[in-house]
């Protein structure tokens, strides 16, 4: 089955930028979705199509591809940034989480 | 306005099943490609399934196969998740969600699923 990974965890000091990868075989061919979510609520769409924001997304959020790599950009990280942040990606019609990663801001 | 209404939380014993509803307003039921997502606590979101267009089917991940059931009833744009044979490990928020093109992506509050003796 399809695998996507990302570090477990990332720790950035406010108003400094914060990156989160993810990586999978042939991702490079695929498009990513990134998300934000904290427990107990439903998950936000960030980025979709690997760096386009859905309306009403603020602008310090960016995602760009390299190769079989996605990363999530934060910029002027905030303290109510801090969620779980997961990857997400297309095998034919299954949808593939990336393992999430633990943003703290500190 | 699209919105995802899912029923509340649940609480059942070993080995019984649960059924979450998710309704849909401001769409059409039949017009939304409906998928579920679980989280364990302390575990990442997971993919349960969802509807293929490829050939008008829900399919489902392997480890569900066999205990999942996804009903819909269109007179009242509700979809419906059935889980069996419950345990412990499926103690879980369950959200419905619907994935659209364009970046429109739609999600219910979710649903707290407690499977305790």
């Amino acid at each position: 089955s399809y695998e996507l990974t990302q570090p477990p965890s990332v720790s950035v000091s406010p108003g400094q930028t914060a990156s989160i990868t993810c990586s999978g075989d042939t991702l490079g061919d695929r498009y990513v979705c990134w998300y934000h979510h904290r427990a107990g609520q439903s998950p936000v769409l960030l980025i979709y199509q690997d760096k386009k924001r859905p309306s009403g997304i603020p602008e310090r959020f960016s995602g760009s591809k390299s190769g079989n790599t996605a990363t999530l950009t934060i910029s002027g990280t905030q303290t109510l940034d801090e969620a779980d942040y997961y990857c997400q990606a297309w095998d034919s019609s299954i949808v593939v989480f990336g393992g999430g990663t633990k943003l703290t801001v500190l | 306005q699209v919105q995802l209404e899912q029923s509340g939380a649940e609480v059942k014993k070993p080995g019984a099943s649960v059924k979450v509803s998710c309704k849909v307003s401001g769409y059409s039921l039949t017009e939304l490609p409906m998928h579920w997502v679980r989280q364990v606590p302390g575990k990442g979101l997971e993919w349960m399934g969802g509807f293929d267009p490829e050939d008008g089917e829900t399919i489902f991940a392997q480890k569900f196969q066999g205990r999942v059931t996804v009903t819909e009833d269109t007179s009242t744009d509700t979809a419906y998740m059935d889980l069996s044979s419950l345990r412990s490990e499926d103690t879980a928020m369950y959200f419905c969600a619907a994935f659209l093109t364009g970046g429109r992506d739609y999600w219910g509050q979710g649903t707290l699923v407690t499977v305790s003796s």
